[in-house]
């Protein structure tokens, strides 16, 4: 089945610690999105790649790192500059235009 | 950052009602996009819009893109215990990579 893989499901991180999410998609998509999403809150956009070997800052980027090595991998680190990192990250990717936006199932990051 | 106005925010529905939210704009997009998202769960796409007017059916699901192109409405007919959820909207504009999120309208469905 094609899709968006994110993984882990859930992750804990420590004081100063920094921590790598995995977002695997096997949709062919050029686009890929690492969201943001807070209790009661709505999306935020951390940061967006439209090709390979290329990516912009969000509206939130601060704290957070990307690479785009390959076209069906997005990782996204969360470092230990991130102060306020607790939150549910959902990873994305969309058809050319933009015009469809599929959303992985989420990791769901609490610090300890 | 920017969101669109989606009401209404919650519901309480019985089993069997037909259920409608939509979603405003203070802009126009291209494409408006419609979502379910369960707890603890990533978003699932319902429904895509790319055309003002357009009348489009998932099921049970049936939503509009309004005729200004600054909403769209979502309707739920004939509801079950499994549609409770938060749903919610996004809007697109051709040629960038921005998607604006609606606030979410979460329903509870009363068996």
């Amino acid at each position: 089945d094609g899709g968006i893989t994110q993984s882990p499901k859930y992750l804990f991180r420590k004081e100063g610690q920094n921590v790598t999410l995995s977002c695997e998609q096997n949709l062919n998509h050029d686009a890929m999105y690492w969201y943001r999403q807070d209790p009661g809150q709505g999306l935020r956009l951390i940061y967006y790649s439209q090709i390979v070997n290329d990516f912009q800052k969000g509206d939130i980027a601060e704290g957070y790192s990307v690479s785009r090595e390959k076209k069906e991998s997005f990782p996204l680190t969360v470092t230990s500059a991130q102060k306020n990192p607790t939150a549910f990250y959902l990873c994305a990717s969309s058809t050319a235009g933009g015009e469809k936006l599929f959303f992985g199932s989420g990791t769901q990051l609490s610090v300890l | 950052g920017q969101q669109l106005n989606q009401s209404p925010q919650s519901m309480f529905i019985q089993e069997g009602e037909d259920v409608s939210m939509n979603c405003t704009s203070s802009s126009i997009f291209n494409t408006w996009l419609w979502y379910k998202q369960d707890p603890g769960e990533g978003p699932v796409l319902l429904i895509a819009l790319y055309k003002a007017g357009e009348l489009t059916s998932n099921g049970r699901l049936t939503a509009q893109f309004g005729i200004t192109r600054k909403d769209s409405f979502l309707n739920i007919s004939a509801s079950i215990p499994s549609d409770v959820g938060i749903y919610f909207c996004a809007g697109h504009r051709s040629g960038t990579y921005k998607y604006i999120f609606g606030t979410g309208t979460r329903l509870k469905v009363l068996a």
